[in-house]
């Protein structure tokens, strides 16, 4: 148990819809992460947080808002759906501040944007 | 700008024997970390294990172990004694002064039986 959940799972939507990906994380992880995963590029960091209210872009950002009211809730939102954002989304979490901390993951949602 | 390469999108091996995945990166930082991960077909992402770049001794977990050369900027994993439980993506990824990991594009490794 990594202390991160991700909700929903699956999630299919269509081209200008507004979607929202949830993680919620129970261990106190100060940083947390959202990335994508598509095949032939690994994982790309989205954006991150480095505490409540404090969020930054990651590599690919575009397209995506993030927010960090509350430190066990970092939901990512999908303004306009595009079919580029077909993938597989995952929320990440490390407890301390540097780096050498392993990164804990929540096990992603797969969305599908026709 | 940090990048991680892994140039073997897919090896197989057969399950007992022994399999290198390799991983070369770019940085211009001397103090780093660098990782393995598993993602089985779960999608869950695993830490398989750690290096810390001011240590010169390879790090090991069990079975398996790394080549970290710090000049050579390569940082391959060794599994031993392969299992069908290692049937797995694996993602090199690096840690640098931000707290962000940059990965790379995965190695899908298949253990035959």
């Amino acid at each position: 148990d990594a202390g991160i959940t991700q909700s929903p799972r699956y999630k299919i939507t269509e081209t200008g819809r507004q979607v929202t990906l949830m993680c919620h994380q129970t261990w106190s992880h100060s940083y947390m992460f959202w990335y994508r995963q598509d095949l032939g590029h690994g994982l790309r960091l989205i954006y991150y947080s480095a505490a409540a209210d404090i969020t930054d872009k990651g590599e690919v950002p575009d397209g995506y808002v993030v927010s960090r009211s509350k430190t066990e809730n970092f939901p990512l939102t999908l303004e306009s759906a595009t079919r580029s954002q077909t993938s597989v989304y995952f929320c990440a979490g490390t407890a301390g501040t540097a780096s050498y901390n392993e990164q804990f993951f929540g096990p992603g949602t797969r969305l599908t944007v026709l | 700008a940090q990048t991680v390469t892994q140039s073997q999108p897919e090896m197989s091996v057969q399950e007992a024997e022994t399999v290198t995945l390799s991983c070369t990166y770019d940085t211009s930082e001397n103090n780093y970390y660098l990782f393995w991960y598993k993602q089985p077909p779960s999608r869950q992402m695993i830490l398989v294990i750690r290096q810390e770049a001011y240590k010169q001794q390879n790090a090991t977990e069990n079975r398996f172990s790394v080549n970290f050369q710090k000049a050579a900027k390569s940082f391959s994993l060794k599994i031993s004694d392969s299992q069908l439980g290692d049937t797995a993506m694996y993602f090199c990824a690096f840690g640098g002064a931000t707290n962000k990991l940059i990965f790379g594009t995965g190695t899908l490794l298949a253990v035959q039986p």
